[in-house]
């Protein structure tokens, strides 16, 4: 069965630093992988996507993801972190052609002044 | 565009009762997912459905159903409830076509059974 783990389940940073989240799965064959942010009391909303291709990804809000097919991981990648990027950011996988989605039990993100 | 849109927002049931939660899907988008968020089993996927049929279905007990209308809104039924129930109820939409598309996911649904 596939299966997502995000080892950190809390991460402070300071607002301008750096940040990454880690994101390892396990699956048969290379899955799609997602990353999604969400903010207190909202639903989730989708930063980035690998499907194929380019293995380090481009999302929204500043954030990149590169995915590392012999370390299964897809880790998100950020500069410099502002403090509206504090939220809880979860990682998934979904099989290829089908829409059921695996998450990880997420990261919580605090940032400090 | 407008977002997909979840009723009620709130929700405060008695064990043993039972709920129904909705979802509108994104103008043109065929399939519609839910998933349970609870803080200690995280984001489970319930089901999905597409084009009125239940495509894919997650570990849940039967007391889960739901179902899809013709203009793609969905509805999730949870029957005699359990303190466990209680959890965000997201539901999300997409596409659905043969490759895997991106999910819109709603505000979810809080549901608190008592």
């Amino acid at each position: 069965a596939q299966s997502v783990t995000q080892p950190d389940i809390h991460i402070t940073v300071s607002e301008g630093a750096s940040l990454e989240l880690r994101c390892n799965y396990s699956y048969g064959a290379t899955p799609y992988l997602f990353w999604y942010v969400q903010s207190p009391g909202q639903g989730l909303q989708l930063l980035l996507k690998y499907f194929s291709g380019d293995t380090l990804v481009q999302g929204i809000k500043g954030f990149e993801a590169e995915f590392k097919r012999s370390q299964s991981s897809f880790n998100l990648r950020k500069p410099s972190v502002h403090w509206s990027d504090a939220a809880e950011y979860f990682c998934a996988v979904a099989p290829r052609g089908n829409e059921k989605l695996t998450f990880g039990t997420g990261t919580r993100l605090t940032i400090i002044p | 565009k407008a977002g997909v849109t979840q009723t009620p927002r709130y929700l405060i049931k008695t064990r043993g009762q039972q709920v129904t939660l909705s979802c509108s899907p994104i103008s043109g988008h065929r399939s519609v997912s839910w998933y349970q968020q609870t803080p200690g089993q995280g984001l489970q996927f319930l089901f999905e459905y597409f084009s009125e049929t239940q495509r894919n279905k997650g570990n849940f007990p039967g007391r889960f159903s739901g179902r899809q209308f013709s203009n793609s809104r969905s509805e999730m039924n949870v029957s005699t409830l359990e303190l466990g129930d209680s959890a965000l109820y997201l539901c999300a939409s997409s596409s659905g076509g043969t490759l895997n598309n991106e999910q819109f996911f709603g505000p979810g649904t809080r549901l608190t059974v008592l």
